[in-house]
């Protein structure tokens, strides 16, 4: 079945831009995430949902980063005013159960590499 | 805070030798343990994890785990690695709110 998709898969911005990042998960997975990747690192989690609701953002960095899932499927991660430092590779997972040890595991998309100039 | 602790960021083998690589966390907790590898120009995929019972996990493409709650570690090993295995592998831990930590990931280069 089809996977998790990502889109756009680059996206090349200039500071002070807004862009908006979307994710397509697994039909029928309950929990949605998103994480930001820098070069040379692991991913860094930045917020989940279970169906529509914001479970967890305390790893957004900024109140220039938010993420919305309006009706329970696609989620949409937007940051403002971008800046150089926004630069990463932004990832999404989705899972079929939400929170708990015996929640499924996570299966990611291809992720959006940002690069704002 | 929780933390993934991956020992070796950049490992070099020849084909054939044994591979193992170490995976450490700070959690004192009940947690879930994943490997996950991204072959080049592909996504993350899961290798293997582990929720509970046997300590020793088998995963695909003749990966292997084992947990040892005592040293809080979660190691990936292979007998005999091949050109193909040559990936990043990112180490995470799950706890009960549902994110995953990870390590910064180990390249490992295979030669043939």
């Amino acid at each position: 079945g089809a996977g998790v998709s990502q889109s756009p898969r680059y996206k090349v911005t200039k500071r002070g831009q807004d862009v908006a990042l979307r994710c397509d998960p697994i039909s029928g997975h309950v929990s949605l995430y998103w994480y930001r990747q820098a070069l040379g690192q692991g991913p860094e989690f930045l917020t989940y949902f279970n169906y529509e609701a914001q479970q967890d953002k305390s790893g957004l960095p900024n109140d220039r980063f938010s993420a919305e899932r309006p009706e329970g499927s696609i989620s949409t991660l937007t940051i403002q005013r971008t800046e150089q430092r926004d630069s990463a590779m932004y990832r999404c997972a989705s899972s079929l159960a939400g929170t708990g040890l015996r929640g499924s595991e996570q299966y990611f998309g291809p992720g959006t590499r940002l690069t704002v100039t | 805070a929780q933390s993934v602790s991956q020992h070796n960021h950049h490992v070099i083998l020849s084909e054939a030798a044994s591979l193992e690589l170490g995976c450490n966390y700070s959690y004192g907790g009940t947690v879930n343990l994943f490997w996950y590898v991204q072959y080049p120009g592909q996504h993350l995929q899961l290798l293997l994890k582990y929720f509970s019972g046997d300590p020793l996990v088998k995963g695909i493409k003749g990966f292997e785990a084992e947990f040892i709650k005592s040293k809080f570690s979660f190691n990936l090993r292979k007998p005999s690695v091949q050109w193909s295995d040559s990936a990043e592998y990112l180490c995470a831990v799950k706890n009960q709110g549902g994110k995953l930590i990870f390590g910064q990931g180990t390249e490992l280069s295979v030669k043939p």
